[in-house]
């Protein structure tokens, strides 16, 4: 398939355990953050958003954790399965800004 | 309800030539926004289109542009094509624009290599 970004960090987990991707963002200004999955020769595709007014949310085995205090957002995926292997990039978006991408995280799922 | 549509899907094209991708947004989404992502530079953003105005520009040479039609439908240009704009070039639709707080959904992209 085709590559989406060469040296990227790459976690590597087994299958079943759960992972945690971790992404810092820029601009204390921003007021909503996204998460996409990108798996190769494909788009990406949104997984969970966060506003600046939340801590935490939860998705079906996904939870974003924000820490605003350190400008830190985090992906936590439970139980994590072959079909979770892909690059995660996070976002962030302020006011009239665009979005701004993460260089992104791989993610390695062993059965 | 239908994704985001890009055409074509690849595109094989020469130093020179110009080259023009198609964007058909989710229905009813009436912003669109473009992207080329490459290895070495990640995801960068090059413009967007919101009610055929364009909103944002990001920091790319005047050989990129685009336009939006009344359907909300989109096409981006490149003129003068060099080698470095080789890129997967993806499309994303909202209902509103950025900065809303509104989620962009990204189409499956076209790969333009340029030899």
């Amino acid at each position: 398939g085709e590559s989406v970004g060469l040296h990227l960090p790459t976690l590597s987990v087994q299958e079943g355990d759960n992972s945690i991707i971790n992404c810092a963002y820029s601009n204390s200004a921003s007021d909503y953050f996204i998460w996409y999955k990108q798996e190769s020769g494909k788009g990406p595709q949104f997984i969970i958003d966060i506003r600046s007014n939340m801590d935490k949310r939860q998705g079906q085995r996904v939870t974003v954790l924000l820490n605003k205090t350190v400008k830190h957002l985090s992906l936590q995926i439970a139980a994590t399965q072959p079909g979770d292997s892909a690059v995660y990039f996070c976002a962030e978006n302020s006011g009239y800004s665009t979005l701004t991408f993460g260089k992104g995280t791989m993610l390695l799922v062993s059965p | 309800k239908a994704g985001v549509t890009q055409t074509p899907r690849y595109l094989i094209k020469t130093r020179g030539q110009q080259v023009t991708l198609s964007c058909s947004p989710i229905s009813g989404h009436r912003s669109v926004s473009w992207y080329q992502q490459t290895p070495g530079q990640g995801l960068q953003f090059l413009f967007e289109y919101f009610s055929e105005t364009q909103r944002n520009k990001g920091n790319f040479p005047g050989r990129f542009s685009g336009r939006q039609f009344s359907n909300s439908r989109s096409e981006m240009n490149v003129s003068t094509l060099e080698l470095g704009d080789s890129a997967l070039y993806l499309c994303a639709s909202a209902a509103f624009p950025s900065g809303t707080g509104d989620t962009q959904y990204f189409g499956p992209g076209t790969r333009l290599t340029v030899l």
